[in-house]
């Protein structure tokens, strides 16, 4: 299994750029989310998806889109980057249950010019 | 407010010492807690799950512990080695309808030889 996969690694945008971060995993889970990390705050959640078709908005929402065709991906759309969105992204995938582990992506560090 | 609060902030010892880092919470309705430890550039990986009911979750040369009437926890690491340098990160999940995830800001682990 290559667990959660994220690309691009690395990515420089324009200030009104918009681009859309990819997000896959082969664990046939259910449950996926996109967080923001950011320098001395923790991980906040931006959007999650409980299932193909269904998608709900996180506590950091706003200038993000998501969609959940399949099962195995999970593509965050910036409309147009605004240097505030400068952050790492982290995509996120577990089964249902609330105890069961949270597997992360290695993440993707987005700068906004 | 559901918040969760590491401390220190960052550590420095020297291999093969131990070292006990802490974790406070305010999570209201409590599911679970956890840690992961967070490599440079790398995304989160999981190390111990606890729940209401359990005391002591042990991985190797870490042990989580889990005060539910005081609402803290501790990570200890064993013996540590050049390889723990990371962040770790204390996650307190609620059960709201959907389970939610508050992440602390981390603590700075670095072991030197």
């Amino acid at each position: 299994n290559a667990g959660v996969t994220q690309t691009p690694k690395f990515q420089v945008l324009k200030t009104g750029q918009s681009m859309t971060l990819q997000c896959a995993q082969d664990m046939n889970h259910e449950y996926m989310s996109w967080y923001r990390q950011d320098p001395g705050m923790g991980l906040r959640l931006i959007h999650y998806s409980v299932g193909a078709g269904i998608t709900d908005q996180g506590e950091v929402p706003n200038g993000y889109n998501v969609s959940r065709s399949t099962t195995e991906d999970f593509p965050l759309r910036l409309l147009s980057a605004a240097p505030s969105q400068t952050s790492v992204y982290f995509c996120a995938s577990r089964t249902r249950g609330g105890s069961d582990t949270q597997y992360f992506g290695p993440g993707t560090r987005l700068t906004v010019l | 407010k559901n918040q969760v609060e590491q401390s220190p902030q960052s550590l420095i010892i020297l291999e093969g010492k131990n070292c006990t880092l802490q974790c406070n919470y305010t999570v209201s309705p409590f599911s679970n807690l956890r840690w992961y430890k967070q490599d440079t550039g790398r995304g989160p990986v999981s190390l111990t799950i606890m729940t209401f009911s359990e005391n002591t979750k042990s991985n190797g040369r870490y042990t989580a512990t889990l005060d539910a009437d005081t609402k803290q926890s501790s990570l200890h690491i064993t013996a540590s080695q050049l390889s723990d340098s990371a962040s770790y990160i204390c996650v307190v999940s609620a059960l709201t309808g959907t389970y939610k995830y508050i992440f602390g800001t981390g603590t700075r682990l670095k072991v030197l030889a």
